[in-house]
């Protein structure tokens, strides 16, 4: 069975720094994984994804993810840090393409981001 | 703004009363998926539909859940009888297509509370 692990509750982080944000996934075959940010009472939206190729992925507002195969890890980051990105960051992976299978995104239970002035 | 629209935001209810919601997917996007959040935690999938074809259901949806898609374009999810376990924010996502590849456009999502 496929899942995803966000270990951390919280990070928090001071303005101007570096962030990271991780995960780690378990799946069989090719991942196709993905991050998503939520912010209070809202639908989420989506940062970035890894298919395929480069390694390093870059997404919406600045975030990038990292794709680690023999660490089975896809940290999102971001080089310096804005008070506006504190919310909730879901990792996420997709089941790979199969005529039998429903496509669905199997989430971790999140990340809160706190990113202090 | 995804362009994945949901209604009502919010819906109060008291136990036993049925509710429903609707999701309208972005437009020409043939796949549409339902997740249920409950506080604390990942979005959880309930069922989904290709066109109007609803194919699979989650074990999370119980018989008192029912999803439509009448014409393969705007979505319904109907919980009857609810339960103050139905409590969460329910999520609608829709995709272009099947492919691995594609990425899941969600909506704000409606917050269900019942009392």
């Amino acid at each position: 069975a496929q899942s995803v692990a966000q270990p951390e509750d919280q990070v928090n982080v001071a303005e101007g720094n570096p962030l990271t944000v991780k995960c780690t996934y378990s799946v069989s075959g090719n991942p196709y994984l993905f991050w998503y940010v939520q912010y209070p009472n809202r639908g989420l939206q989506f940062l970035l994804k890894y298919i395929t190729g480069d390694n390093l992925v870059k997404g919406s507002y600045g975030f990038e993810a990292e794709f680690n195969k023999s660490q089975t890890s896809f940290h999102l980051k971001k080089p310096s840090a804005l008070v506006s990105d504190s919310a909730l960051y879901f990792c996420a992976v997709r089941e790979p393409q199969r005529s039998s299978n429903t496509g669905k995104l199997i989430f971790g239970q999140g990340t809160t981001l706190q990113v202090k002035p | 703004d995804t362009g994945v629209s949901q209604d009502p935001r919010h819906k109060i209810t008291k136990r036993g009363q049925n509710v429903t919601f609707r999701c309208d997917p972005i437009s020409e996007h043939n796949r549409l998926y339902w997740y249920r959040q409950t506080l604390g935690q990942g979005p959880e999938f309930l069922t989904y539909f290709q066109n109007e074809a609803q194919l699979e259901k989650s074990r999370l949806l119980s018989d008192r859940f029912s999803a439509e898609r009448p014409k393969g374009s705007f979505s319904t999810l109907e919980i009857q009888r609810t339960e103050q376990g139905d409590s969460a924010m329910y999520l609608c996502a829709s995709i272009l297509s099947g492919a691995s590849t594609d990425t899941q456009y969600f909506g704000p999502g409606t917050r269900l509370t019942v009392l």
